[in-house]
């Protein structure tokens, strides 16, 4: 019940796409959904985090979609950028569990110039 | 406002030994945060520690033990160690009271290689 299943494993996108990553959790205490993008040799950054009173949050080029009834959410980047190229995890956490981020398996994306 | 650091950056042990990983939380944080990131995978909660006692821990045997400063800085300490924990490991500090999702911030990670 702590899991959270995200996809797809790996993305491949050209420069000036669209870029979707999808999470799906099932424990309904969770109620602090971020994303987090990691680079090679470096720490989870924080990117964009959502919590379930609203049903989008945009930054930037960075949108997250959140679907309460079905527990899902997604990260949708606009305009993606060669730059744009790390993994990406998506994580939640309930207030209970004093900040225990549970993550996603990660998306690899790529993205071709 | 520094961020998170930690130290060392990478670390080569053998089978049985012990190690000890170091964490400075950004400043003004109070909570500190393990996390073992396994080749290819996400994060796993290792603990936490809020006000230097263990606030929360995951699924991690004993031989994985920590300690925060009056500092907030903070130790993992891992005994009798084994092949599968060689990994990154991550900390993260955030500034929370108990019940609060504060967000959390990470270090660049240790990369630990068990031999």
């Amino acid at each position: 019940q702590q899991q959270v299943k995200q996809s797809p494993q790996s993305l491949i996108v050209q420069k000036g796409g669209i870029s979707i990553i999808n999470c799906a959790y099932e424990n309904t205490a969770f109620d602090y959904f971020p994303w987090y993008q990691q680079f090679p040799g470096k720490g989870p950054a924080l990117l964009i985090a959502i919590r379930p009173d609203v049903s989008e949050k945009k930054e930037g080029r960075f949108t997250i979609s959140f679907n309460k009834s079905a527990k899902q959410f997604s990260l949708h980047i606009m305009d993606s950028q060669p730059g744009d190229s790390a993994t990406y995890f998506c994580a939640a956490t309930a207030g209970t569990s004093y900040g225990k981020l549970t993550f996603g398996q990660g998306t690899i994306l790529t993205v071709h110039p | 406002e520094t961020g998170v650091t930690q130290s060392p950056t990478h670390l080569i042990k053998t089978r049985g030994q012990q190690v000890t990983l170091r964490c400075s939380s950004q400043s003004g944080h109070n909570t500190v945060s393990w996390y073992q990131q396994a080749l290819g995978q996400g994060p796993q909660f290792i603990f936490q520690y809020y006000r230097e006692e263990e606030n929360g821990r995951g699924n991690f045997p004993p031989r994985f033990s920590g300690l925060q400063f009056p500092n907030y800085s903070s130790e993992l300490n891992v005994n009798a160690l084994e092949l599968d924990d060689s990994a990154l490991y991550l900390c993260a500090s955030s500034l929370a009271n108990r019940g609060s999702t504060d967000t959390q911030y990470f270090g660049p990670g240790t990369r630990l290689t068990v031999l």
